[in-house]
C-alpha cells in the first residue's frame, strides 16, 4: 500500500526558532499533499494544500508567512514553522494523494512539535 | 462541503459488534462517504469508503441507505485494539471539491474486556 513518512516524529524547540517538518511519499508520486494540525483531544484541521511546483493554498486563518510550505518534488513536501511560539505546539500531520489515482489520501504518522 | 454529525463517544466490550452512525444531510450527488480510524499520536488510517448500499472489506462494513443522508460503520467483533477515534467524512468526487477532507469531531470508541 501507499506509505507516507514524516520526519521528525517529534521535535522540541525553543520559542523564536524555526522548525522544518518533512513529508515524503515513499512508494508513489504525489502531486498534492495536505498539511493538518491537531490539538489534544481535537479533530484534524486542514492548514494548507500543497501542489508540486506551485504555491500552496492556505485555509482561512492560517498565516502563510508563519507556516511555509514547499512542495519541490513529487515525493516531498516540507512545512516550516517560523518563529515558533508555545501556542504552535501541536501534532502536525501530512497526507498525500496519489498522482493520477483516485482521490484517496494516505496519511503520515504525524510530527509532535513542542515549543518551549 | 457536507457537514457530518456522529456521536462523540461509544463504549463496547470485546467480541461485540459496534455500529457507528453518521449523518450527512447535505451530501451532494458526487460525494463519497469515507471512514478513517485514528489511534493516539498517529495519523488517520483509511478504513472504508462507499457511495451507496453496502460495502464490505476485511475490516468493516459500511451501510448507506438510499437517500444517502446517513451511513453506518459496522465493526464486527471488536477487540481492545479497536479503541480509537473514528471519523466519518464526506469526500467530493472526482469532479469537484479539490480533494479537501474536512474532519468532524469523530467518535471515540472505547472497547473494554
Amino acid at each position: 500500500g501507499a506509505v507516507v513518512s514524516q520526519h521528525p516524529s517529534r521535535v522540541i524547540c525553543k520559542s523564536g526558532t524555526s522548525v522544518k517538518i518533512e513529508c515524503r511519499s515513499l512508494d508513489f508520486q504525489a502531486t498534492t499533499m495536505f498539511w493538518y494540525r491537531q490539538f489534544p483531544k481535537k479533530s484534524l484541521m486542514l492548514m494548507a494544500t500543497s501542489n508540486e511546483g506551485s504555491k500552496a493554498t492556505y485555509e482561512q486563518g492560517v498565516e502563510k508567512d508563519k507556516f511555509l510550505i514547499n512542495h519541490a518534488s513529487l515525493t516531498l513536501s516540507t512545512l516550516t514553522v517560523t518563529s515558533a511560539h508555545p501556542e504552535d505546539s501541536s501534532f502536525y500531520i501530512c497526507s498525500a494523494r496519489v498522482r493520477g489515482g483516485s482521490y484517496e489520501q494516505y496519511f503520515g504518522p504525524g510530527t509532535r512539535l513542542t515549543v518551549t | 462541503l457536507a457537514k457530518t454529525t456522529q456521536p462523540i463517544s461509544m463504549d463496547s466490550y470485546e467480541g461485540q459488534e459496534v455500529n457507528i452512525t453518521c449523518s450527512h444531510n447535505n451530501i451532494a450527488t458526487n460525494d463519497y462517504i469515507t471512514w478513517y480510524q485514528q489511534f493516539p499520536s498517529q495519523g488517520p488510517r483509511f478504513i472504508i469508503q462507499g457511495y451507496k448500499t453496502k460495502v464490505t472489506n476485511e475490516v468493516a462494513s459500511l451501510f448507506i441507505p438510499a437517500d444517502r443522508k446517513s451511513s453506518t460503520l459496522s465493526l464486527p467483533r471488536v477487540s481492545l485494539s479497536d479503541t480509537a477515534v473514528y471519523y466519518c467524512l464526506v469526500v467530493p468526487g472526482l469532479t469537484g471539491g479539490g480533494n479537501k477532507l474536512t474532519f468532524g469531531t469523530g467518535t471515540q470508541l472505547k472497547v473494554e474486556l
